[in-house]
């Protein structure tokens, strides 16, 4: 099946740092990738769209200079979370979605925890 | 607006015993409704995906259905293993983004032995 990783799995840092999270589709080439966010006991709020060559569709509310994504390759596409403040701190996931695939079906990572001190 | 709502919040049940999961949505036009299982601390795992009213799909101790405006997810007989929280989502028919998904609240799934 396909799978989608996602690097780091947890990551601690100051206030006013930035950070990067790696999303990779392993076995297959993404069309599209998504990134989510999960505060705890509540569901995924999708924050952009990454389309491989495009700029990123962020959803509304969503900071575009806060939330950086580049989505350079057919398998890989990078969520940059700058200048994090504790605010930031969730559970970040990606998903991916198969090229060829009629109805376009989404696969998971297994997520990043963001820790912000 | 779009919109995915599912009960109960949480459900404990001892193992053995049977229940169904509801997952209520609101859309202009349904492209395709899902269901996922997510474990603590994990990303969600695919289950299910229901095109259509009528359509019912299995696997294993759980049965997922469909009508015009809500989804059930039916566990048969559950086992420990099956707890965690499980996610219903729907894809609307596009406007301008073709794949997003619209996710509910979840249910939290705990079975006893």
């Amino acid at each position: 099946g396909a799978v989608v990783s996602q690097h780091p799995s947890r990551v601690i840092c100051k206030s006013g740092t930035s950070v990067k999270i790696e999303c990779r589709s392993l076995d297959f080439q993404a069309t599209t990738m998504f990134w989510y966010r999960q505060f705890p006991k509540q569901s995924l709020m999708l924050m952009a769209t990454s389309n491989e060559g495009s700029k990123a569709t962020y959803e509304q509310g969503v900071e575009k200079d806060k939330f950086l994504i580049n989505h350079a390759s057919l398998t890989l596409s990078t969520l940059t979370v700058t200048s994090a403040h504790p605010e930031d701190s969730s559970f970040y996931i990606c998903s991916a979605i198969q090229r060829g695939l009629a109805y376009n079906e989404q696969f998971f990572g297994p997520g990043t925890r963001l820790t912000v001190l | 607006e779009d919109q995915v709502t599912q009960s109960p919040e949480a459900l404990r049940l001892q193992e053995g015993e049977s229940s169904s999961l509801n997952c209520s949505y609101t859309v202009s036009g349904l492209r395709g409704l899902f269901w996922y299982r997510q474990d603590p601390g994990k990303g969600p795992e695919f289950l299910f995906t229901l095109y259509s009213a009528g359509e019912e799909k299995e696997k294993e101790r759980l049965k997922a259905t469909l009508t015009k405006k809500e989804s059930f997810l039916h566990i048969t007989a559950p086992k420990p293993e099956d707890s965690a929280t499980y996610l219903c989502a729907v894809q609307p028919i596009p406007f301008y983004n073709t794949d997003k998904l619209i996710f509910g609240t979840g249910t939290r799934l705990q079975v006893f032995p």
